[in-house]
């Protein structure tokens, strides 16, 4: 199965709303990261959180990691359209590559 | 700022066929890494490559094959092309990430689209 699990797997939400999407994942990690998507085009860093930190922001988005519980969660305060799209978390353990989630798909209702 | 270049952006191909696929990683990033997206699916890691050398290996079919040159770009050479290798193929590049801190991201492309018919 996979390394990193997204739940809800869809969220639908008003413009204005907070959305806010859970990760879990399964071994130790070095960091976890947390990338969008849009439909079918490339993936774009959001956010980078390393297994020595427990909250980290970037403009409208903030970041949970709790190593003790192997999860982490996503929180886009006052969402836009334009924030539509699905969002992925990524774990990175020892070596190189990252190991992806199922990823949210988030619908933001004008 | 300069992005990670992929080549082609589109791609068809018939079964059996070979396709090769290009990546050119953000100047001074010294690894590249390439995943697939299936349809509906989540990026899947497939190889990385550090200063020429492959550094990790993940669910890279023995159909594929790739490599980095001297100027860190990288190819991917997929032969006896099947249906499922439909998908987007990304690629990304980041600073090596020597002491293993882990504090690096990858940057990723905009992606190749594969569909093989």
């Amino acid at each position: 199965s996979q390394q990193g699990e997204e739940d809800p797997q869809a969220l639908s939400i008003q413009e204005g709303e907070n959305a806010t999407m859970n990760c879990s994942y399964k071994t130790s990690i070095n960091n976890l990261q947390w990338y969008r998507q849009n439909s079918g085009r490339g993936l774009v860093h959001l956010i980078l959180i390393r297994s020595n930190e427990r909250e980290k922001h970037s403009g409208r988005l903030r970041v949970t990691l709790d190593t003790s519980k192997k999860s982490s969660s996503l929180l886009i305060t006052a969402s836009r359209a334009a924030d539509t799209a699905s969002y992925f978390c990524a774990t990175k353990a020892a070596g190189n590559k990252l190991t992806f989630g199922g990823g949210t798909r988030v619908l933001v209702k004008p | 700022a300069a992005g990670v270049i992929q080549s082609p952006r589109h791609l068809i191909k018939e079964k059996r066929e070979t396709a090769t696929l290009k990546c050119y990683p953000i100047p001074r990033h010294d690894t590249v890494y390439w995943y697939q997206q299936g349809p509906g699916q989540d990026p899947q890691f497939l190889i990385s490559f550090y200063e020429k050398m492959q550094s990790d290996k993940g669910s890279i079919p023995d159909r594929f094959s790739a490599q980095q040159f001297s100027d860190y770009h990288s190819e991917l050479n997929m032969s006896s092309l099947e249906l499922g290798d439909s998908a987007l193929y990304f690629c990304a590049s980041s600073p090596a990430d020597l002491r293993g801190g882990g504090t690096y991201e990858q940057y990723f492309g905009p992606g190749t689209r594969l569909t093989v018919t």
